[in-house]
């Protein structure tokens, strides 16, 4: 079965402190990756998307990074926080064929301070 | 513009009714539309998927009915318990999938 994993599972961070969060996919290859941000009270935000090895495919612009070292790793990058980063911050895989059902990992809760 | 509308954005019920939530979209091209429950500081997890040729849809005590003529679509939770709490939201994809911002639904004893 597959298994999705994210970590840390909560984050305080300060302000203009870099950030990593990661995201690892297990009992499937050649997934559709996603990063979302659930701010307070909010709707999910797609952030980035990847459909392979090194493909990220921005959907706001921030200042935020994903890279894709790995066919099932993702990870989630800033070279400096701001506030307005804070948020829950969810990894969600998916197969590529079909409309694809996305499989969300347990979140990262994020506070900058 | 593509927008999912859910309403209403909260909702307080006593444990053992029923409820339901709506979902209102203008999402064009329509591939289908999805229900998921977001417990609180977890991740989603999906109820239903349903595709335009489908009216209804029911997953346990959770019925979700979809008119694609109107673009709209409901989840309705029978006989709710305590459990049921949490975060709904609806999903539309197009060409890319568009959230709604949820109803919170709180079940109280």
């Amino acid at each position: 079965s597959q298994t999705i994993h994210q970590w840390p599972a909560t984050l305080v961070q300060p302000v203009g402190s870099p950030l990593s969060l990661e995201c690892t996919v297990e009992g499937t290859s050649n997934p559709n990756l996603y990063w979302y941000r659930q701010a307070a009270g909010r709707g999910l935000q797609l952030l980035f998307y990847s459909v392979g090895i090194g493909q990220i495919s921005s959907e706001v612009p921030q200042n935020l990074s994903a890279s894709r070292p790995q066919d099932r790793q993702f990870i989630l990058s800033s070279k400096k926080l701001l506030l307005s980063d804070s948020g829950f911050y969810l990894c969600a895989w998916s197969v590529r064929d079909g409309f694809y059902e996305q499989y969300f990992g347990p979140g990262t809760r994020l506070t900058v301070t | 513009k593509n927008q999912v509308e859910q309403s209403p954005q909260s909702l307080i019920i006593l444990e053992g009714k029923n409820c339901t939530l709506q979902c209102n979209y203008t999402v064009s091209p329509f591939s289908n539309l999805r229900w998921y429950k977001q417990d609180t500081g977890r991740g989603p997890v999906s109820l239903t998927i349903m595709t335009f040729s489908e009216n209804t849809k029911s997953n346990g005590r959770y019925t979700a009915t979809l008119d694609a003529d109107t673009k709209q679509s409901s989840l309705h939770i029978t006989a709710s318990q305590l459990s049921d709490s949490a975060s709904y939201i609806c999903v539309v994809q197009g060409g890319k999938l568009i959230f709604g911002q949820g109803t919170e639904l709180s079940v109280k004893p």
